[in-house]
């Protein structure tokens, strides 16, 4: 099992739904949590950054789990510019390094 | 706006010649990391560092190759001699310490023919 699951996409949507990701992780001792998204050929790029119960930022909330182990991203009034691969981190803490998910891809369609 | 620079931003190469990609990370920041991501695998860590020291880098394959940091200002990472497996798209990433978000430079994409 990887230490950090995601939905496997890909999601297809129209223009103003809204759409929901899912993120698992395994190991109980993570500290902090992210959302990135990826743009084809370009870098991840850091969408949210996700603590204690979770945030909100416009369009986009995050919620975090942490007895289930569980953190959400959702996405409201959906844009064709939200088409992206959607990136969860988790970062297993005492100085260690982030663990990415695989990714879940979004086509936000017209 | 400060941004990860990354040279070169693209490298064909031989198999067998060595590749040398460079990474600046965002001034005051003290973690860097260098990544390969390729269709098959994601991202993958290949090396870690704070303050300069490297605290892991047991996704690089060792034996071809290396990562340092000679200063705060520059990352370097690499591959000798270059395989054509070693093709992909090296991203360097860097942050303000343990636990803090990270920031992606547009990577390197290598291509070993």
């Amino acid at each position: 099992r990887k230490e950090v699951e995601q939905d496997p996409g890909p999601f297809n949507v129209p223009e103003g739904a809204t759409v929901a990701f899912n993120c698992t992780y395994s190991n109980s001792a993570s500290q902090s949590f992210f959302w990135y998204r990826q743009d084809c050929r370009k870098e991840p790029k850091l969408l949210m950054s996700v603590y204690s119960s979770g945030n909100e930022d416009g369009r986009f909330t995050a919620q975090l789990n942490r007895a289930s182990q569980y953190i959400s991203l959702l996405i409201r009034d959906s844009k064709l510019s939200d088409s992206a691969t959607y990136l969860c981190v988790v970062n297993r803490g005492n100085g260690q390094n982030f663990v990415f998910g695989p990714g879940t891809r979004l086509s936000v369609l017209p | 706006d400060a941004r990860v620079t990354q040279t070169p931003r693209h490298k064909v190469t031989e198999m067998g010649q060595e590749v040398t990609m460079r990474c600046q990370p965002i001034l005051g920041h003290n973690t860097v990391f260098w990544y390969r991501q390729t269709m098959m695998q994601g991202l993958e860590l290949l090396a870690y560092f704070r303050n300069r020291a490297p605290l892991d880098d047991s996704g690089m394959p060792k034996d071809r190759f290396s990562a340092e940091m000679p200063d705060a200002t520059l990352a370097t990472l690499k591959i000798q001699p270059s395989e054509p497996r070693d093709s992909a798209v090296y991203f360097c990433a860097s942050g303000r310490g343990a636990g803090y978000e990270q920031y992606f430079g547009p990577g390197t994409r290598l291509t070993v023919t």
